[in-house]
Parts: structure tokens; sequence; C-alpha cells
């Protein structure tokens, strides 16, 4: 079945240590997302990326970092200058690019992995 | 820039009641407007949509329509199920991304 897999589900780091989260789409999907999950405060997004090879910060990219070498994987690394990292982490993709028209805004996401931090 | 702002949860109902969750937002022209689900420990799925003034979208007996006078989108569903709760996210699109509300919890009881 094509979706999202992300992993690991779950995932607990120490102060001070690095860590990726896994993202993979067999859709087919241009465009990959990464959005950050907190209690009362929605979705905020921190990269996102149109093509292979490109991506953009989005509202909360500080102490984040993505690539995007392949077209089915867009890895997250959480790194030690995340202030706050302990939270539930959303991968996404859509169908084409958002800016054009054959886009029609839709996103599939993964399951989530959430991450704690001792 | 775009905003989408939700009525505060968590909303309690009893099966086969009324439900309505406001959506409200502020974006510059006529953004295409959503409503994603979340059940419990899943990623957020997409219920339903509207790409333009005056469009229902509708599914699973849910309803919303786009109503550009106001810039509203409410969630509405005339008779709710256990089953339904979940969390609900109203959501516009922009540019090149998609700008989501807080989120409101909805649990229905038996």
């Amino acid at each position: 079945d094509g979706g999202i897999t992300q992993s690991p589900k779950y995932l607990f780091r120490k102060e001070g240590q690095n860590v990726t989260l896994s993202c993979e789409q067999n859709l087919n999907h241009d465009a990959m997302y990464w959005y950050r999950q907190d209690p009362g405060q929605g979705l905020r997004l921190i990269y996102y990326s149109q093509i292979v090879n490109d991506f953009q910060k989005g509202d909360i990219a500080e102490g984040y970092s993505v690539s995007r070498e392949k077209k089915e994987s867009f890895p997250l690394t959480v790194t030690s200058a995340q202030k706050n990292p302990t939270a539930f982490y959303l991968c996404a993709s859509s169908r084409g690019l958002l800016r054009g028209g054959s886009n029609t805004g839709e996103l599939f996401f993964g399951e989530g992995s959430r991450l704690t931090v001792l | 820039g775009n905003s989408v702002t939700q009525m505060e949860g968590p909303v309690t109902l009893s099966e086969e009641a009324f439900l309505t969750i406001n959506c409200t937002y502020t974006a510059t022209g006529y953004p295409s407007l959503f409503w994603y689900v979340q059940y419990p420990g899943e990623g957020l799925q997409l219920l339903l949509k509207a790409t333009k003034a005056d469009d229902k979208g509708s599914n699973k007996g849910f309803e919303a329509t786009y109503r550009k006078e106001t810039t509203s989108f409410h969630l509405e569903k005339g008779s709710v199920q256990v089953s339904d709760s979940a969390v609900y996210f109203c959501a516009l699109k922009g540019y090149s991304t998609l700008t989501f509300g807080k989120g409101t919890m909805l649990l229905v009881s038996p």
C-alpha cells in the first residue's frame, strides 16, 4: 500500500545529542514537509521541500536540519541546538507543488514520531 | 500573514448530539480551506475541503461551508458517534504550504 512511513515511532534522547527522524514515501509525491505538534499549539512547519536537493525553512527551523537527496526520503535531524525538542513530529507529502495549479492542497501524513529528551 | 483560529476544546458531547466546531481565518485573497482529523496516536488525514466561496465540503456526515463574508469555515455534523472522537484541525492553503489552526479535541460519550 502507498503511504508515508516514519521511524522510529518513539525515541528518547539525552540532552546534547543529535537525533535523526526518518520519513519515507512511496506515493511519488514531489513535495514533503516536517511539522512539529505540541499540546495546545497545533502544527508548526519546520522545513519543506518541493524538489530533490532543495528545501526551505518553515516557521520554526532553528535547531533543525534536513536533506532531500532522494525523492522518496526527507529525514529530519534534531540538533543539540534545539532548546525544547520534546514533541510529536509529523512528516507529510503532497502531489505536485503547492504553488502549482495541479496541487489540491491535500497533505498525506505519516503516523508521527514522538521524541522525548531525558 | 495567514492565520486560522479555532474554538478551544475539548468539546464533549453525547452520542447522536449535533456538532459545531468554529473556524475563522485571515488571509490574502480567497484561499482553499480544509478540515483535517487526527485520531488518537495517528497522523492527520483530510476530512473535507472547499476551494471557493460558497462551496460546501462534505464527507462521512461532516459538512463545512466556505463563507467569505464572515471568513469562516465551521465544521458541522448532525449526529456524532463515539468513533468521531478525535482532534479536528482547520487549515488554509497559502502560497507554498498549509497553515493549521491549533486543533479542537472532540470527545463523544455513549
